[in-house]
């Protein structure tokens, strides 16, 4: 059973618009949900991570939103740039601090 | 402050040899993961420990891989006898008390 999905598999997005990468989670224990870009080739970069204490986590374009009674976040990508062009993996902290991965979701920016 | 640091960058064997991957994570962390990324997919753990010890070696295949972290601080994983199905790059990451940083990885090709 997967504890940690993502959706959309894919996403393409012109350059300019807002990326919207959705994430949900079964364990309401988990406390911690950060955010990973995956470049091909080089190891995962956290992007931007919340805890539920908060519902809205905004670093520069990236924001997260956090809506803990549905067990959903979501990531936002404004201003997308072909540079952001990537594969974004969402995941949950255990109480064990073991990581639960999503799938994943590969984007895509068109100029 | 230094990332965390994995040697070799990169490893090419003929199925069956044994290989080491060297892992030093960031200073003062006590837990260290190894995962396994195989191309274009997310990263998948193998092993990790809280200090010395080993919290979770559930998905690391006993038979050939071994990892150790006898002093709470670098850790080594090894594979024993390659095979094919092994061609991925190896990550080390490390975290206190839950943000999760990677090291650059090694890429390993078995032939």
């Amino acid at each position: 059973q997967q504890q940690v999905r993502q959706s959309p598999q894919s996403l393409t997005v012109w350059e300019g618009e807002t990326a919207i990468l959705n994430c949900s989670y079964e364990d309401s224990t988990f406390d911690y949900f950060p955010w990973y870009r995956l470049f091909p080739g080089e190891s995962p970069a956290l992007l931007i991570a919340i805890r539920p204490v908060s519902n809205k986590k905004e670093d520069g374009r990236f924001t997260i939103f956090f809506n803990k009674r549905e067990k959903k976040l979501s990531l936002h990508i404004t201003d997308s740039q072909p540079g952001d062009s990537a594969t974004y993996f969402c995941a949950a902290l255990d109480s064990n601090y073991q990581l639960i991965w999503g799938s994943g979701t590969k984007l895509i920016i068109k100029p | 402050e230094a990332g965390v640091t994995q040697s070799p960058r990169y490893a090419v064997l003929q199925e069956g040899q044994a290989v080491s991957f060297w892992c030093d994570p960031i200073s003062g962390h006590d837990t260290l993961y190894w995962y396994q990324q195989p191309r274009d997919q997310g990263p998948q753990l193998l092993v990790y420990f809280r200090d010395e010890a080993v919290i979770d070696n559930s998905q690391l295949p006993s038979d050939r891989f071994s990892a150790v972290r006898p002093k709470g601080t670098n850790s080594t994983l090894k594979i024993q006898s390659a095979k094919q199905g092994d061609t991925a790059t190896y990550l080390c990451a490390s975290s206190l008390q839950g943000e999760v940083f990677f090291g650059k990885g090694t890429r390993l090709t078995v032939v």
